[in-house]
């Protein structure tokens, strides 16, 4: 089975703009999570979303957002970017919760965001 | 709220030897998972192991084993014979499943391991 993909690994933007990020999920994977890593931070949840429903939400302000679509391909939306924004982003998928197997996350590359 | 801490920032082995890296973590919760995540300097996050707190033997994978300490919320990852490939940095991580509601992952801070030849 082909693993989380997540397109692009790279951007570099300005502040003040917006940016969207993709992540395509394992086949079969229902559960598409998302987190933010730094280097002050470590890493942390934003969010995550199942059958096109945010389930589980971080604590992060409004201007992330997110959404899934019916093939479980989930999107991840920053607006008004900030210096602050500039980080790794984690996709993860799962099948769904309920049991270790399923519960187990399994993580794509990720895209590295830079805001100038 | 559940906390995961990794008290060891960095640590280092020689080739073939063994390490053990700790994991503490503060939960009420008494069903829970707890994984190990490696992350190589290509950054993409890998699982190592996973336990299942209702599980009192530890969870093993090839040359990766976990002293799973339920009550003193201890969970060590012990990896035997090191690699070069085993060089990255390791996650420690939490998760309360909710039933038909997913869960979250809560992450340590990582401990940077380096296998040296």
């Amino acid at each position: 089975k082909a693993g989380v993909t997540q397109t692009p690994r790279y951007l570099i933007k300005t502040r003040g703009q917006q940016v969207t990020l993709s992540c395509s999920p394992i086949s079969g994977h229902r559960s598409v999570s998302w987190y933010q890593q730094t280097p002050g931070q470590g890493l942390q949840f934003l969010f995550e979303y199942f059958s096109e429903t945010q389930r589980n939400k971080g604590n992060f302000p409004g201007r992330f957002s997110g959404r899934q679509f019916s093939n479980s391909r989930s999107e991840m939306n920053v607006s008004t970017l900030e210096l602050g924004d500039s980080a790794l982003y984690l996709c993860a998928s799962s099948t769904q919760g309920g049991t270790p197997s399923t519960d187990t996350q399994y993580f794509g590359p990720g895209t590295r965001l830079t805001v100038l | 709220a559940q906390t995961v801490t990794q008290s060891q920032p960095e640590m280092s082995v020689q080739e073939a030897e063994t390490v053990t890296l700790s994991c503490t973590y503060d939960t009420s919760e008494s069903n829970y998972y707890l994984f190990w995540y490696k992350q190589p300097p290509s950054r993409q996050m890998i699982l190592v192991i996973r336990q299942e707190a209702y599980k009192q033997q530890n969870a093993t994978e090839n040359r990766f084993s976990v002293n799973f300490q339920k009550a003193a919320k201890s969970f060590s990852l012990k990896i035997s014979d090191s690699q070069l490939g085993d060089t990255a940095m390791y996650f420690c991580a939490f998760m309360k499943p909710l039933s038909g509601q997913g869960g979250k992952l809560i992450f340590g801070q990582g401990t940077e391991l380096s296998v040296k030849p």
